[in-house]
């Protein structure tokens, strides 16, 4: 059974810092691995996504890495601000329907 | 193009009243999926719908819960008879085909069940 933890469940930085949220899943075949952002009230934006066979993907200031075999992904975000304040999920997805969320990381950046 | 829509925005029901929750996918999407979210846990998978049939509903409660999506008009979720376990925002998604690994969904704002 896939299960996905995320650490920390919540973090506070100062605006400026560069900072690292985890994923860890159990169950290393998978299709894709994700990263949303949720705000409060709104649904969730997609905002990398890495294919089984990738390693990272960057988007702006967002780094994302994949390591199949430890089951481990990290979401990097350079120079945080405090527009990036939000909750980040990761999610993994092992076919059409099976996408397993893990709790999120709810992100504060203080101005 | 207009995003996922989901309606209402908030809904609140009694014990024992039905919650109806509606999920209108984005333009050229046939395939639609729903989760729910539980204070302070992960979105979990309840039901995976393509135009007039249900192709995934191992995630959802066997009793009390439906969903259906038909050829015209929104996809439905339905809880009959709801209790305060079932208080969670629910959350639609909906991609143009059947979701491969290079493929994203693309979430809806959810609704937010309160059951009071």
């Amino acid at each position: 059974k896939q299960e996905v933890t995320q650490i920390p469940a919540a973090l506070s930085v100062p605006e400026g810092e560069n900072l690292v949220l985890n994923c860890s899943f159990t169950d290393s075949a998978i299709y894709n691995l994700q990263w949303f952002r949720q705000d409060p009230g709104k649904g969730l934006t997609s905002l990398l996504l890495i294919q089984s066979s990738q390693r990272e993907q960057t988007s702006g200031r967002l780094n994302a890495s994949l390591d199949k075999s430890s089951g481990r992904s990290t979401l990097y975000i350079a120079a945080s601000q405090p527009g990036d304040s939000a909750t980040y999920l990761c999610a993994v997805r092992r076919s059409s329907s099976d996408m397993r969320f893990g709790a999120g990381t709810r992100l504060t950046v203080k101005p | 193009n207009a995003g996922v829509m989901q309606n209402p925005r908030h809904l609140v029901r009694r014990r024992g009243q039905e919650a109806r929750l509606r999920c209108s996918p984005m333009k050229g999407h046939s395939h639609v999926y729903w989760y729910r979210q539980l204070p302070e846990e992960g979105l979990k998978f309840m039901v995976y719908l393509q135009k007039e049939n249900i192709i995934d509903e191992s995630g959802m409660p066997k009793e009390r819960f439906s969903a259906e999506f038909p050829k015209e008009g929104p996809s439905i979720l339905r809880i009959q008879q709801v209790v305060r376990g079932d208080s969670a925002a629910y959350f639609c998604a909906s991609s143009p085909r059947q979701v491969s690994n290079t493929d994203t969904q693309y979430f809806g704002p959810g609704t937010r069940l309160t059951v009071l």
